[in-house]
């Protein structure tokens, strides 16, 4: 089956600095990339996706770009806030498969004033 | 909004009682899930549920059982619980087989075995 690695598994920003999260899948097939948020005390929350069809996709401060022949993807956050602070999980997954959303094991980002 | 709630947000059990999660969500999804989250391990899928009455096992189904009587209600259920189930457990729900997209999480329950 598919598998995602994600890395860092933590990393910490200055305020303002710009903050990039990398995942790595195995299956050539995928061809859905969405990106989670977690804060404290609540669950995931999708921030952005991608399909394999788009080399990039920004959203405000987010954009994620994906390469297909090297098989990763990566979150880009610019100017970060504070409010940035959480937990971020990559997955990848077939479009039409339904349910199987490979998840990477998620990194902690820290944004420091 | 999509809104996916989950009946409790800690619980604490002794080893070896039945213990029943609940999950419910109120936007007439036909798929929802649930997931343990364990530090540096990400999100695991233990089943998940493609219509009422319907069950599919995911990555770590052993332990564990579900139960969907109705369309809006999806339960996981520790027929036994271990000290090795202690973990927050995530439901999600999202609209139907052919969208991700709207993959909806609950806050989550976390779950203490003593």
């Amino acid at each position: 089956g598919e598998n995602v690695e994600q890395h860092p598994s933590t990393l910490s920003v200055q305020e303002g600095d710009s903050a990039v999260i990398k995942c790595t899948y195995s299956d050539s097939a995928s061809n859905y990339f969405p990106w989670y948020k977690q804060e404290l005390g609540k669950g995931p929350q999708l921030i952005i996706d991608i399909r394999s069809n788009v080399g990039e996709k920004k959203d405000q401060r987010i954009a994620v770009t994906l390469n297909k022949t090297a098989k990763h993807f990566s979150l880009h956050i610019t100017e970060t806030q504070p409010e940035d602070s959480a937990v971020y999980f990559c997955a990848a997954s077939l479009v039409n498969s339904g349910y199987a959303l490979n998840f990477g094991k998620g990194t902690s980002l820290l944004v420091t004033p | 909004d999509v809104k996916v709630t989950q009946s409790s947000r800690y619980l604490v059990k002794r080893t070896g009682e039945k213990v029943f999660l609940e999950c419910v969500q109120d936007m007439d999804h036909e798929n929802m899930f649930w997931y343990r989250q364990d530090p540096g391990l990400g999100l695991r899928l233990i089943y998940f549920s493609y219509d009422v009455k319907m069950k599919e096992k995911g990555d770590i189904p052993e332990g564990y059982s579900v139960s969907r009587e109705k369309k809006e209600r999806f339960s996981l259920i520790l027929e036994s619980a271990s000290t090795n189930q202690t973990s927050m457990y995530l439901c999600a729900s999202s609209l139907n087989r052919d969208d991700l997209k709207t993959r909806y999480f609950g806050p989550g329950t976390r779950l203490t075995v003593t």
